[in-house]
């Protein structure tokens, strides 16, 4: 398995609370990805990073805000939580290679549930 | 906006039986379709991709299917045992630029003993 983990593996919060979930790596890959998981729409992906402080937006990026300060890390923060991002996280990553097919492996996922 | 489109959303087989699961994809530039097993939770897994270069894959019972004139690839489980279910997606990508996939929603599969 690739070497990602993802914590925490399970929080509990309060609507309006800031919450912060954090993507660790060992396989120095240059692309993370941050995606949820819902009933009915599959994986939708929320922000990416292509390098040290290179971040861009998905297609869910509302509500959320990323970093990535080290190749190793990229944390997802939600600045003032809502029911409607209680989810499934999932980390993702790439080595991104030339040529290469741009794989992405997944970490083990967060379970969010705001109240 | 690019879109992947998944059938069935649920499959039941009896074991021992062959499962197919098909994804049409939208954006004529995507040229990696992987293919991806979850299981209850735990992240999703990479079981098998083909690129468009190619019209056919296999890894033992496992096989995709690539037709990119008609935009649509299959995923094709043979003797289906009880351990193959699991919630399974398809994804396209481009192999350039930022790698960024659009998945299927899935289709979970049951296979009875």
């Amino acid at each position: 398995d690739a070497g990602i983990t993802q914590s925490p593996r399970h929080k509990v919060t309060e609507t309006g609370t800031p919450v912060t979930l954090r993507c660790h790596q060992t396989e120095n890959h240059r692309y993370m990805y941050w995606y949820r998981q819902d009933p009915g729409h599959g994986l939708r992906l929320i922000h990416y990073s292509y390098g040290v402080k290179d971040t861009d937006k998905g297609e869910v990026s509302d509500g959320y805000s990323v970093s990535r300060s080290k190749t190793e890390d990229f944390l997802l923060t939600l600045e003032s939580a809502t029911s409607s991002q209680t989810s499934v996280y999932f980390c993702a990553i790439s080595d991104g290679l030339a040529g290469g097919s741009g794989t992405q492996y997944f970490g083990p996922g967060t379970r969010l549930t705001v109240l | 906006g690019e879109n992947v489109e998944q059938h069935p959303s649920t499959l039941s087989v009896q074991e021992g039986d062959s499962a197919v699961i098909k994804c049409t994809y939208s954006d004529s530039a995507s040229n990696y379709f992987p293919w991806y097993k979850q299981e209850l939770g735990k992240g999703p897994q990479l079981i098998i991709d083909i690129r468009s270069n190619v019209g056919e894959k296999k890894d033992q019972r496992i096989a995709v299917t690539l037709n990119k004139t008609a935009k649509h690839f299959s995923l094709h489980i043979t003797e289906t045992q009880p351990e193959d279910s699991a919630v399974y997606f398809c994804a396209a990508s481009k192999t350039s630029g930022t790698y960024k996939y659009i998945f299927g929603t899935g289709t979970r599969l049951k296979v009875l003993a």
